[in-house]
């Protein structure tokens, strides 16, 4: 899997849109994107994924660039719930050689805190 | 519908020991993975079981072991018991072919003294 890169922290304010960048130039091209947050002491939750085009659901959207070397996750309008560890992970599909079966590849993520 | 379970939440073991952890997976998830995760070394995955047969496994000793019965729930087993084997364990589940949908349990927090 492609190895990513997100920033350590990040702020926003309650109301505003929170936008978490993430750097993957290796990806391939079978490669998706997704996107999990770890509130603390809970296990880690989905929140999106997407292959080339921009995803949204009713958690965030997210926005790939063209060269798909890079993406950012939007949450449009941020609560304190949302503070957490975000993580940024590059998967191919489940059947690419049986190697990303249940394998999810976790960086550091960022912590993104959200200020009343 | 339930989410995934893990049995128990805390736990703490002497160094040399074994454990036995416990996952039920969300009903109908016939996939079931395990983490590691410590302040140290972050997420990291041990071992993915399908329909009772291991399919991937991380990067781990033989003392880190795993098992799926028929009803999809899942046990991991760590032998002889290392103080660094403190951490949150995680278990996810995930319907067959679903890659996006892993949903995670609370963890098991063991403590090896």
């Amino acid at each position: 899997d492609a190895k990513t890169t997100q920033p350590t922290s990040m702020d926003c304010a309650e109301g505003r849109a929170a936008n978490l960048p993430c750097n993957h130039s290796t990806i391939s091209g079978n490669e998706y994107v997704y996107w999990y947050r770890q509130i603390h002491s809970q296990g880690p939750q989905y929140i999106i994924h997407g292959l080339k085009n921009n995803e949204t659901n009713e958690m965030a959207s997210l926005i790939i660039t063209e060269d798909r070397k890079s993406s950012t996750l939007i949450l449009p309008h941020a609560t304190l719930r949302d503070t957490a560890v975000y993580y940024c992970i590059v998967r191919a599909s489940q059947g690419a050689g049986g190697t990303s079966y249940g394998k999810l590849t976790f960086g550091q993520g960022t912590i993104l805190t959200v200020h009343p | 519908k339930a989410g995934v379970t893990q049995t128990p939440r805390y736990l703490i073991k002497t160094r040399g020991q074994q454990v036995t952890l416990s996952c039920s997976p969300i009903s109908g998830h016939r996939s079931v993975s395990w983490y590691q995760q410590t302040p140290g070394q972050g997420l990291q995955f041990l071992f993915e079981y399908f329909s009772e047969t291991q399919r991937n496994k991380g990067n781990f000793p033989g003392r880190f072991s795993g098992r799926q019965f028929s009803n999809s729930r899942s046990e991991m087993n760590v032998s002889t018991l290392e103080l660094g084997d403190s951490a949150l364990y995680l278990c996810a589940s995930s319907l067959i072919g679903d890659f996006y949908g892993y949903t995670f349990g609370s963890g098991t927090r063991l403590t090896v003294v």
